[in-house]
């Protein structure tokens, strides 16, 4: 079945890069996500590509997929204290619906 | 549009209670979802519905809790009876589509003792 799984913990120290990686197995899957949640709040869209590019890249978050390994990845560069969050990759397109990892949470420490 | 509205923000009940957690969708949205979110397990879809059908509610933990979406702008989420072990943040989402992007709400945190 369709299954995406994230490590659970990441920590980093504020000024490196952050990089967060997940697994997916829904080869069919036309886009992939990343939310972002902060404490106490919602999940929110950080960003997304489409399956067809290998990388996309927005300011400090550069987005990698490799879809012969299933693998999406999402680097943060000069990693800032309120970028200490849980973030999600998600993939949906030919499902029905979306699918979420258990989220990475992600602590930048000074 | 306010985005996904739910309520209560928070809720505590006693044990064998019946509780019921409300959403409003994004107006126009025609997908909405219902997610559990704890540490042990992360977030877990629990059902989601299409145009006001449930479609897929394999991830609905056992007969206590069930879902209802009445109208294209409501939906709820009971829990009856209630145990400790449903403690946790309950989301509701709202996509215009199945398989783009949702939009969550603020989630309800649930505290069962």
């Amino acid at each position: 079945g369709e299954d995406v799984e994230q490590s659970l913990f990441l920590s980093v120290r504020e000024g490196d890069s952050s990089v967060i990686n997940c697994t997916y197995t829904d080869s069919s899957s036309t886009y992939l996500y990343w939310y972002k949640q902060e404490p106490g709040a919602g999940l929110q869209l950080l960003t997304y590509i489409f399956s067809n590019m290998d990388m996309k890249q927005d300011q400090r978050l550069t987005v990698l997929l490799n879809k012969k390994d299933k693998h999406l990845s999402l680097r943060i560069a000069d990693t800032q204290t309120g970028d200490s969050a849980i973030y999600f990759c998600a993939e949906g397109g030919n499902t029905d619906k979306l699918i979420f990892g258990t989220g990475t949470r992600l602590q930048v420490f000074p | 549009d306010a985005g996904v509205i739910q309520s209560p923000r928070h809720e505590v009940t006693e044990m064998g209670q019946e509780v019921t957690l409300r959403c409003k969708p994004i107006s126009g949205h025609n997908s909405l979802f219902w997610y559990r979110q704890t540490m042990m397990r992360g977030l877990e879809l629990l059902i989601y519905f299409n145009n006001n059908v449930p479609i897929d509610d394999s991830g609905m933990p056992e007969d206590r809790f069930s879902a209802k979406m009445p109208n294209a702008s409501f939906s709820t989420l009971k829990i009856q009876p209630s145990e400790p072990r449903d403690s946790a943040v309950y989301f509701c989402a709202s996509s215009l589509l199945k398989d783009t992007e949702a939009f969550f709400g603020q989630g309800t945190r649930l505290t069962v003792v």
